[in-house]
């Protein structure tokens, strides 16, 4: 079974500037998490998905993060603008039900640099 | 603040050393998780656990869940160099998800 896709595997782009990630999760899964991940910290929840509906994005910047899963399927994170801060790993899983219960898979994640 | 909190923060074993690692949450998990993720790569899920006072093993991994549903613990026998990595649990203090700070294992051949 195919694992859970990311693109692209790196960017870099300057501060002010936008930027977008995209996920398709394992097939069948209804559950779809974005992550950030900071160089030495643990991975942070910035939000979940089931289907195309919002669990959770409490922990997401929504003043400059913006996320969809428009058709249940594969999700968009966007960043504009992009701050220095935002320098991190950002890692999409996904899990055929709600997280709490089921084991999550990762994607490769993204790194992104924001000069 | 950190919902889940991990100690050590890094760990250096000789090969042939075990190695625990531990995880504490401020308030009381349905079950917890843990995860590996090796230098440069992702989290992969290691194992799940959902009793309290459950104990679980993988060949030389052991996990624990405390009684209390507020701590665990992973305990590897006899490292190999192939355990390098970082091993974060996980779970839901509460309505959101979490992972833990992590402890880094690194693993003297």
């Amino acid at each position: 079974e195919a694992g859970v896709a990311q693109s692209p595997r790196y960017k870099i782009i300057e501060k002010r500037q936008s930027v977008a990630f995209w996920c398709n999760p394992i097939s069948g899964h209804a559950t779809l998490y974005w992550y950030q991940q900071i160089l030495g910290q643990g991975p942070k929840l910035l939000i979940q998905f089931q289907n195309n509906g919002v669990v959770d994005d409490s922990q997401l910047p929504k003043d400059r993060f913006s996320a969809e899963r428009l058709k249940g399927v594969d999700s968009t994170l966007k960043i504009q603008p992009a701050k220095l801060e935002d320098s991190a790993v950002y890692l999409c899983a996904s899990s055929l039900d709600r997280g709490g219960t089921d084991t999550q898979y990762f994607g490769p994640g993204t790194r992104l640099t924001v000069l | 603040g950190q919902q889940v909190m991990q100690i050590p923060q890094y760990q250096h074993v000789q090969e042939g050393e075990d190695f625990t690692t531990y995880c504490n949450s401020s308030t009381t998990l349905s079950n917890i998780q843990w995860y590996k993720q090796r230098p440069g790569g992702h989290p992969v899920f290691l194992i799940q656990l959902v009793k309290s006072g459950e104990v679980k093993k993988q060949k030389r991994l052991t996990f624990q869940f405390g009684e209390a549903k507020k701590n665990s613990s992973l305990h590897i026998t006899a490292t190999q160099t192939t355990d390098v990595g970082t091993y974060f649990c996980a779970g839901y203090p509460g309505n959101q998800f979490y992972f833990g700070t992590g402890t880094s294992l690194t693993v003297i051949p």
